[in-house]
């Protein structure tokens, strides 16, 4: 079945600072990558998402990039603020109308003033 | 987004009880709803998946009698964790998706077992 892998485990960056977390998937027949951040105690949130059919995406300060060939994606925050401190998820799945996810191991990102 | 509504948020039960906690998507259809359970600074498990009016579908290792999972509309399915013991003990979260795909999750419910 598909795994899939997530680094770094933790990430400390100082405000206004850039955050990148990768991960990298197994399955080849993989083609939807969501990204969701979850605050302690709370629920996921999606954040962005991407499809096989694109190679990044953008929204505001958030963007995803993809490759295919290679089997990776990753999370890219700009200009991070003390509010992005989370964890962060990506996670796979090979059946958009299923959405049978499989996650990453989690980032834990710490923003400092 | 969709809203995902999950009850209770916190439980506390005695060793050998059953807990019942419910996950309701409130402003969509869900066709297929999923229950996870977290480890404290861990990632999400998947326990296995339900769609509406059929079986569940559980992954590997988790026990289908003790987690029973009923799916008997559009807008609930439950999960009961029936003789729940300290090991039980654990987050556990609904998530649920409709004809858009996207996956929203239940704000979660922290099983205490004592």
């Amino acid at each position: 079945g598909e795994n899939v892998e997530q680094h770094p485990s933790t990430l400390s960056v100082q405000e206004g600072d850039s955050a990148v977390i990768k991960c990298t998937y197994s399955d080849s027949a993989s083609n939807y990558f969501p990204w969701y951040k979850q605050e302690l105690g709370k629920r996921p949130q999606l954040i962005i998402d991407i499809r096989s059919n694109v190679g990044e995406k953008k929204d505001q300060r958030i963007a995803v990039t993809l490759n295919k060939t290679a089997k990776h994606f990753s999370l890219h925050i700009t200009e991070t603020q003390p509010e992005d401190s989370a964890v962060y998820f990506c996670a796979a799945s090979k059946n958009t109308g299923f959405q049978k996810l499989v996650f990453g191991t989690g980032t834990r990102l710490l923003v400092s003033p | 987004g969709a809203v995902v509504s999950q009850h209770p948020s916190r439980v506390i039960c005695k060793s050998g009880t059953s807990v019942k906690i419910e996950c309701r998507s409130l402003d969509f259809q869900a066709t297929t709803m999923f229950w996870y359970r977290q480890f404290p600074k861990q990632s999400l498990m998947l326990m296995a998946t339900s769609n509406e009016g059929s079986k569940a579908t559980y992954e590997q290792g988790v026990e289908k009698d003790k987690f029973l999972i009923n799916h008997a509309s559009l807008t609930l399915s439950t999960l009961t964790v029936t003789s729940a013991h300290p090991e039980d003990s654990s987050f556990y979260i609904c998530s649920a998706t409709g004809i858009n795909e996207k996956l929203f999750f239940g704000s979660g419910t922290q099983l205490s077992v004592l």
